[in-house]
C-alpha cells in the first residue's frame, strides 16, 4: 500500500497555464517536504510544511498543508518549461527519527 | 560545487556480476541514505547508517548491502545483480534522522542489467 498517494501522476501543460498537484494520505504526519527532480538527477527540496493549515510561497510555487495534516497540495501559477519534473511529496510519520516517505510523484511536463 | 556526489552516473553490468556503487559527501552529515527508485515510482528507501549505526528497511533483499567505512564515503553493493535490480540508485545525507530535516541527494547512478 501506498502511504502518499500522489495526483495526477502525468500532467501536460501549456506555458503560462496554472496548475495545482495533490499529496493525500490517511494518516497525519508531523511535516511534509516537497521535491523537484529533473531527468537524471537526484531530487532537490523545495519546501518544509510544519504546521496543519500552513501556506508557503516560493516565487510561482504555493504550497498548502491541509488543516489535519493528512495532505498537502502544490499549485503553479504561470508555468514556465522550467517547470518541468517529477515533483514528489515526502512526508515524516512523527517527530522522531523515522525516515521520510515519498510518493510517487506527479511527472509535470510544460510545453513552450 | 556538488555536495553528495556518486559514481559512477552510469553503471553496466552482467547479470549475478557482483557491482558496487558509491556515494561521497563534504557536507560532514551523520545520515547517508541509500534509495532505489524505478521508473514512475517512489524513492525506495533500502537502508541508512547514522553514524556507524546501520539501519536496514525490512524488505531489503539481502542482495543488496551497504559499507560505510567513514563519515564521508558510503557504498552500495549488489552481490548477484538480476534483472528486477536495474534502477536508478540514489544517495542521501541529512543532518539528522528526523523526519524534519532536509535531504541532501546525489544525481544518482544508473544500473543496468544486461
Amino acid at each position: 500500500t501506498q502511504l502518499l498517494e500522489q495526483s495526477p501522476q502525468f500532467l501536460s501543460i501549456q506555458e503560462g497555464e496554472n496548475l495545482t498537484v495533490y499529496c493525500n494520505s490517511s494518516s497525519v504526519f508531523s511535516s511534509l517536504q516537497w521535491y523537484r527532480q529533473e531527468p537524471g538527477e537526484g531530487p532537490v527540496l523545495l519546501v518544509t510544511v510544519v504546521t496543519g493549515g500552513e501556506v508557503k510561497k516560493l516565487k510561482r510555487l504555493t504550497f498548502q498543508f491541509g488543516d489535519a495534516r493528512k495532505d498537502s497540495s502544490l499549485h503553479i501559477t504561470a508555468a514556465q518549461p522550467g517547470d518541468t519534473g517529477l515533483y514528489l511529496c515526502a512526508g515524516a510519520r512523527t517527530s522522531g527519527n523515522t525516515p521520510l516517505v515519498f510518493g510517487k510523484g506527479t511527472r509535470l511536463s510544460v510545453i513552450a | 560545487d556538488a555536495m553528495v556526489i556518486q559514481n559512477p552516473r552510469y553503471q553496466v553490468t552482467q547479470f549475478g556480476k557482483p557491482v558496487t556503487l558509491s556515494c561521497s559527501q563534504t557536507l560532514n552529515h551523520n545520515v547517508m541514505y541509500w534509495y532505489q527508485q524505478k521508473s514512475s515510482q517512489a524513492p525506495k528507501l533500502l537502508f541508512h547508517y547514522y553514524d556507524k549505526d546501520f539501519n536496514n528497511e525490512a524488505d531489503t533483499p539481502d542482495n543488496f548491502q551497504s559499507r560505510r567505512p567513514n563519515t564521508s564515503f558510503c557504498f552500495l553493493d549488489i552481490r548477484s545483480p538480476g534483472l528486477g535490480d536495474a534502477a536508478m540508485y540514489l544517495c542521501a545525507t541529512s543532518r539528522s534522522r528526523g523526519g524534519i530535516g532536509k535531504l541532501f541527494f546525489g544525481s544518482g547512478t544508473q544500473l543496468s542489467v544486461l
